[in-house]
């Protein structure tokens, strides 16, 4: 079975440049997360979704930060415009059934703001 | 905010040895979930006990909980170099939030 696609898997651009992530669930899943994981801050819960509607994106940092999940089977994470603080490795996870049942992640994309 | 926090931050071993990681956390669970996530991948899903459960056991993993102490703890019997990652512990609080993830140990184990 897939499990979570996340792409691309790297991405460097130059602060100022609007960076797209993308996120595809395992089919089923009817939440999805978006976290970003740092040496300092640890892995910080940025947003999630319950049947492609956001339910708390008090985690999200800034209003440069925005996330939609068309539909069940895609969601993106957009900064606009992106900073050299942003740099990080960000996650996309699903689950099934609840807010507290086990994640499912993607491998991450790594991103580099210069 | 950070509910678990695991103990130690890292840890070194020989391969054969056991590993112990413990997780602290701070308010009442419905369940402490732990995860291992190798390098440069994302997390996996290893193990689920439930507030109502106090040991659990899936192959070379053995889990115990003990919710008057809040604590929790993993362990790895027979280690392998390639259990060398970072395990984190995670907790589904009774407020109706998502998972909190702690900020994960660090396991090395020396072939």
């Amino acid at each position: 079975d897939a499990g979570v696609i996340q792409s691309p898997r790297h991405e460097v651009t130059e602060m100022g440049q609007e960076v797209t992530l993308r996120c595809k669930p395992i089919s089923g899943h009817d939440y999805l997360f978006w976290y970003r994981q740092t040496m300092m801050r640890g892995l910080e819960l940025l947003i999630y979704f319950n049947n492609n509607v956001p339910i708390d994106d008090s985690g999200m940092p800034e209003d440069r930060f925005s996330a939609k999940m068309p539909n069940a089977s895609f969601s993106t994470l957009k900064i606009q415009p992106s900073e050299p603080r942003d740099s990080a490795v960000y996650f996309c996870a699903s689950s099934f059934g609840g807010r507290g049942q086990p994640q499912h992640f993607g491998d991450g994309t790594r991103l580099s703001i210069l | 905010s950070q509910q678990g926090e695991e103990d130690p931050q890292a840890l070194s071993i020989q391969e054969g040895e056991n590993a112990t990681m413990n997780c602290s956390y701070k308010t009442s669970i419905n369940n402490l979930q732990w995860y291992r996530q190798n390098s440069g991948r994302g997390l996996v899903h290893l193990i689920l006990i439930r507030s109502n459960e106090r040991e659990k056991h899936s192959g070379r993993l053995r889990v115990t909980l003990d919710t008057s102490k809040k604590s929790s703890s993993l362990l790895i019997t027979a280690s392998r170099a390639a259990d060398t990652a970072s395990y984190f512990c995670a907790t589904d609080n009774r407020r109706n939030t998502p998972l909190v993830f702690g900020k994960g140990t660090r396991l090395s184990v020396i072939a």
